[in-house]
């Protein structure tokens, strides 16, 4: 079974704070992604990358960065978290199964900013 | 740029019962993919099922079906003798022409036994 691990499930951070979301997958996909969960609003995507050190921005990149040092790690980084990023961040990797690409999500983590 | 619409915000079922989630879409890639998602309360996010643009035939995982126009850009899912544990927000979502994934909104299920 495919494994997708985010670091925490809830975090409460200060307004100001730099935060670190990291993700980990034990099964060696090439694509990672990070999206933001608000309700009424689905999944947004932030950013994804496709290989070590390669990333993509999504649709919301404003006030994150991104960092893939190694294939199974993919951390998403508040350089100063406000309260409009509290919200639920998901991470995702992706690998194709017969043909067709699917997509494995992490348990999310909540981010409170206060 | 591809889109995806979700028109019911919220929907309810009685166990045993049949429902069906709408979902439109629309994309200029001519090779793509839809799915539909399920996220319980407090749980992961999973797959449920996908349908390949260019299969003509609805795509059935036990009692998950879908019916997919492609000339209306439809693509709803059927829920067949809906059980308790269908409970949860379910997503479309389209994937083509890259590895990323355009999701609807969401639809809330509850059933109720």
């Amino acid at each position: 079974d495919v494994k997708v691990t985010q670091s925490s499930r809830y975090l409460v951070k200060r307004t100001g704070e730099k935060v670190f979301l990291e993700c980990v997958q034990d099964m060696d996909h090439e694509n990672m992604f990070w999206y933001r969960q608000d309700p009424g609003l689905g999944l947004r995507l932030i950013y994804f990358s496709y290989d070590v050190k390669m990333k993509e921005k999504g649709d919301i990149p404003e006030g994150y960065s991104v960092s893939r040092e190694k294939k199974e790690r993919f951390s998403l980084i508040l350089e100063s978290a406000s309260t409009n990023q509290t919200s639920m961040y998901l991470c995702a990797s992706s690998l194709v199964v017969a043909g067709a690409p699917r997509q494995y999500f992490g348990p999310g983590t909540r981010l409170t900013v206060t | 740029a591809q889109t995806v619409t979700q028109s019911q915000p919220e929907m309810s079922v009685q166990e045993a019962e049949t429902v069906t989630l709408s979902c439109t879409y629309d994309t200029s890639e001519s090779d793509y993919y839809l799915f539909w998602y399920k996220q319980p309360p407090s749980r992961q996010m999973i797959l449920v099922i996908r349908q390949e643009a260019y299969k003509q035939q609805n795509a059935t995982e036990n009692r998950f079906s879908v019916n997919f126009q492609k000339a209306a850009k439809s693509f709803s899912l059927k829920i067949s003798d809906s059980q308790l544990g269908d409970a949860a927000m379910y997503f479309c979502a389209s994937q083509g022409g890259s590895e990323k994934l355009v999701f609807g909104k969401g639809t809330k299920l509850t059933v109720n036994p």
